[in-house]
Protein backbone atom coordinates (compact mmCIF):
# COMPACT_ATOMS: atom_id res chain seq x y z
CA UNK A 1 0.00 0.00 0.00
CA UNK A 2 1.47 3.46 -0.90
CA UNK A 3 -0.75 5.50 1.22
CA UNK A 4 -2.17 7.21 -2.16
CA UNK A 5 -5.43 6.87 -2.64
CA UNK A 6 -7.88 7.20 -5.42
CA UNK A 7 -11.68 7.17 -6.15
CA UNK A 8 -13.49 5.73 -7.94
CA UNK A 9 -12.03 2.71 -8.39
CA UNK A 10 -13.78 2.07 -11.59
CA UNK A 11 -16.16 4.70 -13.71
CA UNK A 12 -17.96 4.30 -16.68
CA UNK A 13 -19.64 7.38 -18.32
CA UNK A 14 -21.02 8.26 -21.42
CA UNK A 15 -19.34 10.44 -24.43
CA UNK A 16 -19.62 14.05 -24.00
CA UNK A 17 -20.22 13.65 -20.14
CA UNK A 18 -17.65 14.89 -17.34
CA UNK A 19 -16.28 13.39 -14.96
CA UNK A 20 -13.97 14.14 -11.84
CA UNK A 21 -11.42 11.28 -9.79
CA UNK A 22 -9.53 12.45 -6.80
CA UNK A 23 -6.53 11.71 -5.59
CA UNK A 24 -5.11 12.04 -1.75
CA UNK A 25 -1.50 11.95 -1.52
CA UNK A 26 0.48 10.28 1.54
CA UNK A 27 0.77 12.14 4.48
CA UNK A 28 3.50 14.70 4.19
CA UNK A 29 3.60 14.80 0.26
CA UNK A 30 3.26 18.22 -0.84
CA UNK A 31 3.67 17.17 -4.62
CA UNK A 32 0.87 15.48 -6.61
CA UNK A 33 0.88 14.25 -10.58
CA UNK A 34 -1.57 12.99 -12.89
CA UNK A 35 -0.76 10.45 -15.62
CA UNK A 36 -3.12 8.70 -18.02
CA UNK A 37 -2.06 4.85 -19.40
CA UNK A 38 -3.66 3.44 -22.41
CA UNK A 39 -2.25 0.30 -24.08
CA UNK A 40 -1.30 2.45 -27.20
CA UNK A 41 -0.13 5.36 -25.28
CA UNK A 42 1.74 3.98 -21.78
CA UNK A 43 2.36 5.91 -19.26
CA UNK A 44 2.11 9.61 -19.95
CA UNK A 45 2.27 12.06 -17.83
CA UNK A 46 -0.54 14.62 -17.51
CA UNK A 47 0.18 17.64 -14.73
CA UNK A 48 2.16 18.10 -11.32
CA UNK A 49 0.71 20.47 -8.11
CA UNK A 50 3.05 21.49 -5.54
CA UNK A 51 1.39 22.82 -1.81
CA UNK A 52 -1.37 24.09 -4.64
CA UNK A 53 0.01 25.92 -7.08
CA UNK A 54 0.36 24.09 -10.60
CA UNK A 55 3.96 23.32 -11.46
CA UNK A 56 4.59 20.98 -14.40
CA UNK A 57 2.73 20.37 -17.16
CA UNK A 58 2.58 17.56 -19.79
CA UNK A 59 0.42 17.42 -23.12
CA UNK A 60 -3.05 17.21 -21.26
CA UNK A 61 -5.90 18.25 -23.31
CA UNK A 62 -7.87 21.83 -22.74
CA UNK A 63 -11.04 18.89 -22.12
CA UNK A 64 -8.38 18.05 -18.94
CA UNK A 65 -8.23 20.20 -15.96
CA UNK A 66 -7.28 19.55 -12.57
CA UNK A 67 -6.25 21.44 -8.72
CA UNK A 68 -5.15 20.78 -5.48
CA UNK A 69 -7.13 22.01 -2.20
CA UNK A 70 -5.24 23.47 0.63
CA UNK A 71 -5.52 20.34 2.76
CA UNK A 72 -3.47 18.57 -0.65
CA UNK A 73 -5.75 16.28 -2.31
CA UNK A 74 -6.26 16.72 -6.27
CA UNK A 75 -8.74 16.49 -8.37
CA UNK A 76 -9.13 16.31 -12.43
CA UNK A 77 -11.53 16.77 -14.06
CA UNK A 78 -12.19 15.55 -17.42
CA UNK A 79 -15.05 16.67 -19.53
CA UNK A 80 -16.60 16.37 -23.22
CA UNK A 81 -15.65 12.78 -22.80
CA UNK A 82 -14.05 10.92 -26.08
CA UNK A 83 -14.13 7.08 -26.49
CA UNK A 84 -10.25 7.70 -26.36
CA UNK A 85 -10.16 9.15 -22.98
CA UNK A 86 -10.77 5.81 -22.17
CA UNK A 87 -7.37 4.91 -19.82
CA UNK A 88 -6.30 3.93 -16.53
CA UNK A 89 -5.61 7.43 -14.24
CA UNK A 90 -3.04 7.13 -11.90
CA UNK A 91 -2.25 9.91 -9.07
CA UNK A 92 0.84 9.78 -7.82
CA UNK A 93 2.58 11.88 -4.55
CA UNK A 94 6.27 12.62 -3.95
CA UNK A 95 7.54 15.45 -1.33
CA UNK A 96 9.81 17.03 -3.62
CA UNK A 97 8.42 19.72 -5.80
CA UNK A 98 10.54 18.93 -8.27
CA UNK A 99 10.28 15.40 -9.97
CA UNK A 100 13.35 13.70 -8.79
CA UNK A 101 12.81 11.03 -5.83
CA UNK A 102 10.68 8.70 -5.84
CA UNK A 103 7.04 8.78 -6.62
CA UNK A 104 4.54 6.98 -5.01
CA UNK A 105 1.08 5.84 -7.15
CA UNK A 106 -1.81 5.31 -6.08
CA UNK A 107 -4.29 2.25 -7.65
CA UNK A 108 -5.76 3.83 -10.61
CA UNK A 109 -9.33 4.93 -11.56
CA UNK A 110 -10.09 2.79 -14.72
CA UNK A 111 -12.43 5.04 -16.87
CA UNK A 112 -14.64 3.61 -19.14
CA UNK A 113 -16.21 5.79 -21.93
CA UNK A 114 -19.11 4.25 -23.53
CA UNK B 1 12.77 14.18 -31.11
CA UNK B 2 13.64 12.71 -27.40
CA UNK B 3 13.07 8.80 -26.78
CA UNK B 4 12.73 6.15 -24.36
CA UNK B 5 13.17 2.87 -25.59
CA UNK B 6 12.15 -0.40 -24.05
CA UNK B 7 12.14 -3.97 -25.22
CA UNK B 8 8.73 -4.42 -26.08
CA UNK B 9 8.90 -8.13 -26.19
CA UNK B 10 8.44 -10.02 -23.03
CA UNK B 11 11.61 -11.30 -21.95
CA UNK B 12 10.81 -15.46 -20.41
CA UNK B 13 13.43 -16.77 -18.22
CA UNK B 14 13.86 -19.79 -15.69
CA UNK B 15 13.59 -19.31 -12.08
CA UNK B 16 17.14 -18.79 -9.91
CA UNK B 17 18.68 -17.26 -13.57
CA UNK B 18 19.50 -13.13 -13.51
CA UNK B 19 16.94 -11.34 -15.93
CA UNK B 20 18.74 -8.43 -17.50
CA UNK B 21 16.27 -5.30 -18.74
CA UNK B 22 17.61 -2.79 -21.39
CA UNK B 23 16.58 1.22 -21.19
CA UNK B 24 17.92 2.82 -24.20
CA UNK B 25 17.54 6.87 -24.81
CA UNK B 26 18.46 9.34 -27.42
CA UNK B 27 18.64 13.35 -27.25
CA UNK B 28 18.39 13.65 -23.36
CA UNK B 29 20.82 14.02 -21.34
CA UNK B 30 19.17 13.08 -17.83
CA UNK B 31 20.85 13.76 -14.79
CA UNK B 32 19.58 10.15 -13.32
CA UNK B 33 16.68 7.85 -14.27
CA UNK B 34 14.62 5.96 -12.28
CA UNK B 35 13.07 2.01 -12.42
CA UNK B 36 9.81 1.24 -11.56
CA UNK B 37 8.11 -2.09 -11.29
CA UNK B 38 4.33 -2.39 -12.77
CA UNK B 39 1.59 -5.09 -11.73
CA UNK B 40 -1.28 -5.58 -14.41
CA UNK B 41 -4.13 -3.09 -13.45
CA UNK B 42 -1.99 -1.91 -10.70
CA UNK B 43 0.32 1.19 -10.32
CA UNK B 44 3.87 1.40 -11.04
CA UNK B 45 6.28 1.47 -7.27
CA UNK B 46 9.25 2.99 -7.17
CA UNK B 47 12.21 0.57 -7.08
CA UNK B 48 15.57 2.59 -7.79
CA UNK B 49 17.12 6.05 -8.78
CA UNK B 50 20.42 5.99 -10.39
CA UNK B 51 22.42 9.29 -10.97
CA UNK B 52 24.80 10.01 -14.30
CA UNK B 53 27.55 10.31 -11.67
CA UNK B 54 27.41 6.60 -10.37
CA UNK B 55 27.94 3.50 -12.76
CA UNK B 56 26.19 1.40 -10.55
CA UNK B 57 23.31 0.80 -8.11
CA UNK B 58 22.26 -2.39 -6.29
CA UNK B 59 19.23 -3.32 -3.60
CA UNK B 60 19.16 -6.39 -2.54
CA UNK B 61 18.61 -8.46 -5.53
CA UNK B 62 18.23 -5.67 -8.03
CA UNK B 63 21.38 -3.52 -9.80
CA UNK B 64 21.38 -0.88 -12.17
CA UNK B 65 23.81 0.36 -14.31
CA UNK B 66 23.93 3.91 -16.25
CA UNK B 67 26.17 4.13 -19.03
CA UNK B 68 25.78 8.29 -20.29
CA UNK B 69 28.19 7.74 -23.36
CA UNK B 70 26.21 4.36 -24.49
CA UNK B 71 22.99 6.53 -23.76
CA UNK B 72 21.79 3.13 -22.17
CA UNK B 73 20.78 1.77 -18.62
CA UNK B 74 20.89 -2.01 -17.59
CA UNK B 75 18.59 -3.33 -15.01
CA UNK B 76 19.38 -6.53 -13.09
CA UNK B 77 16.76 -9.03 -11.42
CA UNK B 78 19.54 -12.26 -9.93
CA UNK B 79 18.31 -14.80 -8.65
CA UNK B 80 15.03 -14.07 -10.32
CA UNK B 81 11.55 -15.35 -8.73
CA UNK B 82 8.24 -15.96 -10.41
CA UNK B 83 6.75 -13.36 -8.00
CA UNK B 84 9.58 -10.77 -9.74
CA UNK B 85 7.10 -11.29 -13.07
CA UNK B 86 6.03 -7.93 -13.30
CA UNK B 87 5.99 -4.86 -15.89
CA UNK B 88 9.32 -2.74 -15.45
CA UNK B 89 9.36 1.35 -16.73
CA UNK B 90 12.31 3.01 -16.94
CA UNK B 91 11.84 7.10 -16.20
CA UNK B 92 13.71 9.63 -17.34
CA UNK B 93 13.50 13.60 -16.53
CA UNK B 94 12.14 15.29 -19.97
CA UNK B 95 11.83 18.86 -21.33
CA UNK B 96 11.61 20.88 -18.53
CA UNK B 97 8.12 22.40 -17.43
CA UNK B 98 7.45 25.38 -14.97
CA UNK B 99 10.71 24.65 -13.05
CA UNK B 100 10.31 20.85 -12.85
CA UNK B 101 11.46 18.12 -15.21
CA UNK B 102 8.21 16.32 -17.09
CA UNK B 103 8.60 12.73 -15.98
CA UNK B 104 9.00 10.41 -18.83
CA UNK B 105 7.89 6.79 -18.75
CA UNK B 106 9.47 4.20 -21.39
CA UNK B 107 6.47 1.16 -22.41
CA UNK B 108 8.38 -0.90 -20.39
CA UNK B 109 9.36 -4.57 -20.65
CA UNK B 110 7.62 -7.57 -19.18
CA UNK B 111 9.48 -9.82 -17.30
CA UNK B 112 8.25 -13.41 -16.81
CA UNK B 113 10.11 -15.58 -14.74
CA UNK B 114 9.02 -19.36 -14.97
CA UNK B 115 9.43 -22.21 -11.66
Amino acid sequence: DSGVTQTPKHLITATGQRVTLRCSPRSGDLSVYWYQQSLDQGLQFLIQYYNGEERAKGNILERFSAQQFPDLHSELNLSSLELGDSALYFCASSSQPGTVGEQYFGPGTRLTVT
Amino acid sequence: SQKIEQNSEALNIQEGKTATLTCNYTNYSPAYLQWYRQDPGRGPVFLLLIRENEKEKRKERLKVTFDTTLKQSLFHITASQPADSATYLCALPGALSGGSYIPTFGRGTSLIVHP
